[in-house]
């Protein structure tokens, strides 16, 4: 019930193209998705992030759109530049206890060819 | 930069070994979470402290071990290595205060190699 499915594993997109990363969760008390982003030999950074009472979350070629009622999220990279060729990874993650407990899910590896 | 402080940067070891990995989190962070990285793996969470005090543990191995200190610096501790540990270990931390809280902030990591 703990667990983020994340799809696809991995993706190739045309520059200017629209990249889609997918995930979804079990668990209702989730109530924080963010969006991580991972350049090689560099540590997870985040990208955006949504909380549940809102369906759609942008910012600038980065959006979130959220289905509470399907338990799925997911994230759009309009205009897709080589630059954000990088892993992405969503997560999910609930208060419990007064601390806040993360799960993450696979990770998309995107490239944007040129 | 995150704010998040990781040393050794690299750390070459051979198997049999025990190394210690030393995480220091942004000013104010109370959580502390480490997490492995094998080569194009997801992030396997590890565990997980709060204001010293263990508050999660994910797939750690018996050898692995990690406590957080008084001044809330973090250390995790391999032992017995073996050529599998090889990966990159990521420190991070967040703030855990109320709803306002969720997004962690992640190291540069520590590369690992086990020969």
């Amino acid at each position: 019930q703990q667990q983020v499915k994340q799809s696809p594993q991995s993706l190739i997109v045309q520059k200017g193209g629209i990249s889609i990363i997918n995930c979804a969760y079990e668990n209702t008390a989730f109530d924080y998705f963010p969006w991580y982003q991972q350049f090689p030999g560099k540590g997870p950074a985040l990208l955006i992030a949504i909380r549940p009472d809102v369906s759609e979350k942008k910012e600038g070629r980065f959006t979130i759109s959220f289905n509470k009622s399907a338990k799925q999220f997911s994230l759009h990279i309009m205009d897709s530049q080589p630059g954000d060729s990088a892993t992405y990874f969503c997560a999910a993650s609930m208060d419990s206890g007064g601390y806040q407990k993360v799960t993450f899910g696979t990770g998309t590896k995107l490239q944007v060819i040129p | 930069d995150s704010g998040v402080t990781q040393t050794p940067k690299h750390l070459i070891t051979a198997t049999g070994q025990r190394v210690t990995l030393r995480c220091s989190p942004r000013s104010g962070d109370l959580s502390v979470y480490w997490y492995q990285q094998s080569l194009d793996q997801g992030l396997q969470f590890l565990i997980q402290y709060y204001n010293g005090e263990e508050r999660a543990k994910g797939n750690i191995l018996e050898r692995f071990s990690a406590q957080q200190f008084p001044d809330l610096h973090s250390e995790l501790n391999l032992s017995s290595l073996e050529l599998g540990d090889s990966a990159l270990y990521f420190c991070a931390s967040s703030v855990e205060l109320g709803r306002e809280t969720g997004e962690q902030f992640f190291g540069p990591g520590t590369r690992l190699t086990v020969l």
